[in-house]
């Protein structure tokens, strides 16, 4: 299994509503990637996850809450999101930990989320 | 700090043409360099990498990228272009600071035509 699945595929969420985001690799890989990705931009990092701890938080609002529950699996926890945080999320993963700066990062498919 | 600049947001060229995407890096350490391609409505996918040793880097679809120290230059080329090529083409530098974060440009559209 070379894949990096994220679900859902598409989310539309009200200001007020908590929704969550899964990604699941399968490639015994150590390190987890959450990108934000507007239209017509390149991904933004949001966190870094190194064997399940969380190593990088690019000073994401509180309103997305991450999680590792295991080595295999990332889910992003979101709660009282604005309209301006609309956009594909992008899910990531590379062998090594951090330290792995030749490292190639596999992504996933995306969400594309609304926030109405 | 480590930047990238992609030259042209959008390249548009005839099928079968030559393809060349530019990128320019600045880094403070040796650079690792990235080129991904995005389809609509996809991720993004690995096209090529250069680490360390050979300069010119082979990667999928046919493209091909040569790293220039002298230049900070790592431009994408590919011999003739196929209608499938049509997509964004992210140029990335691995950061430094002990952790893997990828510093992109701001991509670069590829229009293939007939």
């Amino acid at each position: 299994d070379t894949e990096v699945t994220q679900t859902p595929k598409h989310l539309v969420m009200g200001m007020t509503n908590k929704k969550s985001l899964k990604c699941e690799q399968h490639m015994g890989h150590r390190a987890m990637y959450w990108y934000k990705q507007k239209a017509k931009k390149p991904p933004e990092l949001m966190f870094v996850y190194s064997y399940e701890k969380l190593s990088i938080n690019e000073s994401v609002p509180s309103r997305f809450s991450p999680e590792c529950p295991n080595s295999s699996l990332l889910n992003l926890h979101l709660h009282a999101l604005q309209p301006e945080d609309s956009a594909l999320y992008l899910c990531a993963s590379s062998p090594e930990g951090t330290s792995g700066r030749s490292d190639t990062q596999y992504f996933g498919p995306g969400t594309r989320l609304t926030v109405l | 700090a480590q930047s990238v600049t992609q030259l042209g947001s959008h390249v548009s060229v005839s099928e079968g043409a030559l393809v060349l995407l530019r990128c320019n890096y600045s880094s403070s350490v040796p650079p690792y360099l990235f080129w991904y391609v995005q389809y609509p409505n996809q991720g993004l996918q690995l096209l090529l990498k250069y680490t360390t040793g050979a300069t010119l880097v082979k990667g999928i679809n046919g493209f091909e990228a040569e790293f220039k120290k002298s230049e900070t230059s790592f431009h994408l080329t590919k011999p003739s272009a196929h209608m499938s090529d049509a997509a964004e083409y992210f140029c990335a530098v691995s950061g430094r600071g002990g952790y893997n974060k990828l510093i992109f440009g701001a991509g670069t559209r590829l229009a293939v035509h007939p």
